[in-house]
């Protein structure tokens, strides 16, 4: 297996402008998490998702902030309208007992 | 490379006693330690970030503190319960993007 699959590795993008990150989990793992890694505040979990429903979102920090699990093989966290405070890396994990982390989206919001 | 390694994998004590959950890193070249807790089938959940300039931060029971120089960090527990069941888990970020968690302590409260 190729692990957790995260697209694009890195992203630079202009205030304002909607952007995309996508995961692909480890095939048969039946959650999926969200992370934003920041100097500052370390590693926050923004939302997670049991058999493609989400559980808790109360991680993600303002309605700028969407996720979607259209089937267990996919998922995107979506920002619209980007802002330099995004500026962060985001991980994404999938689990079926112990957690794997993908390589993580570099987002940098000019 | 930097190693993250956890002492004891696993430890049960009855409640109400203090107890302390060891984390050790090879590289002391780090920007901050971060603690988690980890429920089955549920997200990390951050219990404490300890920046390199700091040597403890506290919340609530919790006290984690962080030696550099020596490559070690403890986060201890006071009062312990059987809500703080649980896997222990400490991280280090790296210059290139990822992260490195240690491999946990299974922690079990005994009523």
């Amino acid at each position: 297996d190729a692990g957790v699959i995260q697209s694009p590795r890195h992203e630079v993008t202009e205030m304002g402008q909607e952007v995309t990150l996508r995961c692909k989990p480890i095939s048969g793992h039946n959650s999926l998490f969200w992370y934003r890694q920041t100097m500052m505040r370390g590693l926050e979990l923004l939302i997670y998702f049991n058999n493609n429903v989400p559980i808790d979102d109360s991680g993600m920090p303002e309605d700028r902030f969407s996720a979607k699990m259209p089937n267990a093989s996919f998922s995107t966290l979506k920002i619209q309208p980007s802002e330099p405070r995004d500026s962060a890396v985001y991980f994404c994990a999938s689990s079926l007992r112990e957690q794997f982390f993908g390589p993580g989206t570099r987002l940098t919001v000019l | 490379k930097q190693e993250v390694t956890q002492i004891p994998a696993a430890l049960s004590v009855p409640e109400g006693e203090n107890l302390v959950l060891n984390c050790s890193f090879t590289d002391s070249a780090i920007y901050n330690l971060q603690w988690f807790r980890q429920d089955p089938g549920k997200g990390l959940t951050s219990l404490l970030l300890i920046q390199s300039s700091q040597r403890e931060q506290t919340s609530g029971r919790l006290n984690a503190s962080l030696d550099k120089s020596s490559g070690r960090s403890t986060l201890y527990i006071a009062a312990s319960q059987p809500g703080d069941s649980a896997t222990y888990l400490c991280a280090v970020p790296t210059e290139d993007d990822k992260i490195i968690f240690g491999k946990g302590t299974r922690l079990h409260i005994l009523p």
